[in-house]
């Protein structure tokens, strides 16, 4: 399996432009998961799904920021209009199963700077 | 709601020597327990995970973590360290009803020759 895909790898930005960053999940896996990592914050959880449908949006800082995942094979995490806080590592990751404790699998991160 | 300490920002070792990363966890429950490590520029890599069982677990790279509950505790050992170990290092809480994890902050790893 090609592992978590996420694009862009980079984005550069400026303030008040929108950006979406996209994930694809590892075929299979019903849990998807967004997930922010600064310096000031660490790695922080925005948003997950399970089965396409949005469990726990409770970490997205605020109404700029919004996710969908229309099919079981993609999602979009979209700033709307962004700023230069914003700027951060963004990471998709994907996990299977019901029992708890899975795996997360991890994508590469989108690098977003938004000046 | 469940949290994850990580006491140690930045630690550095010499090639060759042992390593020991701390974890601590605050949750009521029996949690599931995780090190994932990130290479500069990379994503995550799960290292290994604890759920149940054996409460000494072995991972990948030589690593091993043990769970002790009485001290809430996750630490993350390898007895001798190479230079590609340098990279920081997450431990993360997970619990029954909710998928997502907590990290701790990370524990940045630098090797010395």
């Amino acid at each position: 399996d090609a592992g978590v895909i996420q694009s862009p790898r980079h984005e550069v930005t400026e303030m008040g432009q929108e950006v979406t960053l996209r994930c694809k999940p590892i075929s299979g896996h019903d849990y998807l998961f967004w997930y922010r990592q600064t310096m000031m914050r660490g790695l922080e959880l925005l948003i997950y799904f399970n089965n396409n449908v949005p469990i726990d949006d409770s970490g997205m800082p605020e109404d700029r920021f919004s996710a969908k995942m229309p099919n079981a094979s993609f999602s979009t995490l979209k700033i709307q209009p962004s700023e230069p806080r914003d700027s951060a590592v963004y990471f998709c990751a994907s996990s299977a199963g019901l029992a708890g404790g899975e795996t997360q699998y991890f994508g590469p991160g989108t690098r977003l700077l938004v000046l | 709601a469940q949290s994850v300490t990580q006491p140690d920002i930045h630690i550095t070792v010499s090639e060759g020597a042992s390593l020991e990363l701390r974890c601590n966890y605050s949750y009521g429950a029996t949690p599931y327990l995780f090190w994932y490590v990130q290479s500069p520029g990379q994503g995550l890599q799960l290292l290994l995970k604890y759920f149940s069982g054996d409460t000494l677990v072995q991972g990948i790279k030589g690593f091993e973590a043990e769970f002790k509950r009485s001290q809430s505790s996750f630490n993350l050992r390898k007895p001798s360290v190479h230079w590609s170990d340098a990279a920081e290092y997450f431990c993360a809480v997970g619990r029954t009803g909710r998928r997502a994890l907590t990290f701790g902050s990370g524990t940045r790893l630098q090797v010395q020759p």
